[in-house]
């Protein structure tokens, strides 16, 4: 079975760009969460989501961010606009009944 | 956000040495995790803990999840190469995990 799927693996992009994250879960998980990883802060929850509905956002760290669910089996992560600051690796994972999370590979994001 | 304590925060050692971290926390957990990270990939899960006082194997590694449920360690018994990369424990917390800062493993050959 495929694992957890993220596109791009990687973005380079300019300040001021809005960038859009790709995550795909693992069929059947019924929660996706959104981490972003840098050295200083290890790795941070941004968001989370059970069956498709946003639960808590609070690790979202300003309004440029946002996250969406469509549906089960796709999720974005927006920024816009981009800061250098939000340069990061940036992982989606995913889980059934929350416990288990599976992680894909990351997005490595880096804001010129 | 909350983290967990995890020591050491890093290890270099010999190939064929046993290995051993651990996590504590103020908090209790009704559930420890460890994955292990390597360059350029996500953290993959290694052991899954459910039980106070549970002791779980895989292959090589060992994990524990402590009487207190704050603590959990991690043992790798006869480290080899590939071992290498950096060691996350992680406990349950509602519906979220909260991670420990990581330790990174070296081995030497």
């Amino acid at each position: 079975d495929a694992g957890v799927i993220q596109s791009p693996r990687h973005e380079v992009t300019e300040m001021g760009q809005e960038v859009t994250l790709r995550c795909k879960p693992i069929s059947g998980h019924n929660s996706l969460f959104w981490y972003r990883q840098t050295m200083m802060r290890g790795l941070e929850l941004l968001i989370y989501f059970n069956n498709n509905v946003p639960i808590d956002d609070s690790g979202m760290p300003e309004d440029r961010f946002s996250a969406k669910m469509p549906n089960a089996s796709f999720s974005t992560l927006k920024i816009q606009p981009s800061e250098p600051r939000d340069s990061a690796v940036y992982f989606c994972a995913s889980s059934y009944a929350g416990k288990e999370q599976f992680f894909g590979p990351g997005t490595r994001l880096t804001v010129l | 956000g909350q983290q967990l304590n995890q020591s050491p925060q890093s290890m270099f050692i010999q190939e064929g040495e046993d290995v051993s971290m651990n996590c504590t926390s103020s908090s209790i957990f009704n559930t420890w995790l460890w994955y292990k990270q390597e360059p350029g990939e996500g953290p993959v899960l290694l052991i899954a803990l459910y039980k106070a006082g549970e002791l779980t194997s895989n292959g090589r590694l060992t994990a524990q999840f402590g009487i207190t449920r704050k603590d959990s360690f991690l043992n790798i018994s006869a480290s080899i190469p590939s071992d290498v990369g950096i060691y996350f424990c992680a406990g349950h917390y509602t519906d979220k995990l909260i991670f420990g800062t990581g330790t990174r493993l070296q081995v030497f050959p």
